[in-house]
């Protein structure tokens, strides 16, 4: 099976800009999760999707929104870049709904917003 | 909601030696923790996982131990290698929320 794959790897954004990143999970699997990671704050939760739906959401502000497609993939978008959402952005799948499920992270996207 | 710590924030061991990670959480009613390996510009790896009706699981050189009382669970790293080096990360579910707290990360260096 293939792994939870990301898109792009790498961006570099300008302030004030907006961007879109992309997450297809491991086939089969249809809980999707984003994070963000950065050196000093580890892996912070931004949002969880389930058959389409935002199940829970993070500490972030309304700047930062995603949704699920039919086929499970899911998109983040983060609106009016700022300097601090430099990061490496990272999803991870599951394939169990209920709680206390394996959680598979994709190769994340790198922003750099300058 | 659930909080987690996690200490030390580096470690470093002589090759063969043990290492030994822990991190506490908040949320009593928490009852799925994992423990992720990341290695220098590689995506996180779940290693190992241990649920709240278990005391201890172990797979091979690593073992996970959890005390519900105390609400603390630890990461056991035998007999380290070099390829052990890596940031470990330990984690707790926000009871039945689908929501992961991490740890803030634990740099293990193995020194050959």
């Amino acid at each position: 099976k293939a792994g939870v794959t990301q898109t792009p790897r790498y961006l570099i954004k300008t302030r004030g800009q907006q961007v879109t990143l992309s997450c297809s999970p491991i086939s089969g699997h249809r809980s999707v999760s984003w994070y963000q990671q950065t050196p000093g704050q580890g892996l912070q939760f931004l949002f969880e999707y389930f058959s389409e739906t935002q199940r829970n959401k993070g500490n972030f502000p309304g700047r930062f929104s995603g949704r699920q497609f039919s086929n499970s993939r899911s998109e983040m978008n983060v609106s009016t870049l700022e300097l601090g959402d430099s990061a490496l952005y990272l999803c991870a799948s599951s394939l169990v709904a209920t709680s206390g499920y394996e959680q598979y992270f994709g190769p994340g996207t790198r922003l750099t917003v300058t | 909601g659930e909080n987690v710590e996690q200490h030390p924030s580096t470690l470093s061991v002589q090759e063969g030696d043990s290492a030994v990670i822990k991190c506490t959480y908040s949320d009593s009613a928490s009852n799925y923790f994992p423990w992720y390996k990341q290695e220098l510009g590689k995506r996180p790896q779940l290693i190992i996982d241990i649920r709240s009706n278990v005391g201890e699981k172990k797979d091979q050189r690593i073992a996970v131990t959890l005390n519900k009382t105390a609400k603390h669970f630890s990461l056991h790293i035998t007999e380290t290698q070099p390829e052990d080096s890596a940031v470990y990360f330990c984690a707790a579910e926000d009871s039945g929320t689908y929501k992961y707290i991490f740890g803030t990360g634990t740099r293990l260096k193995v020194l050959a």
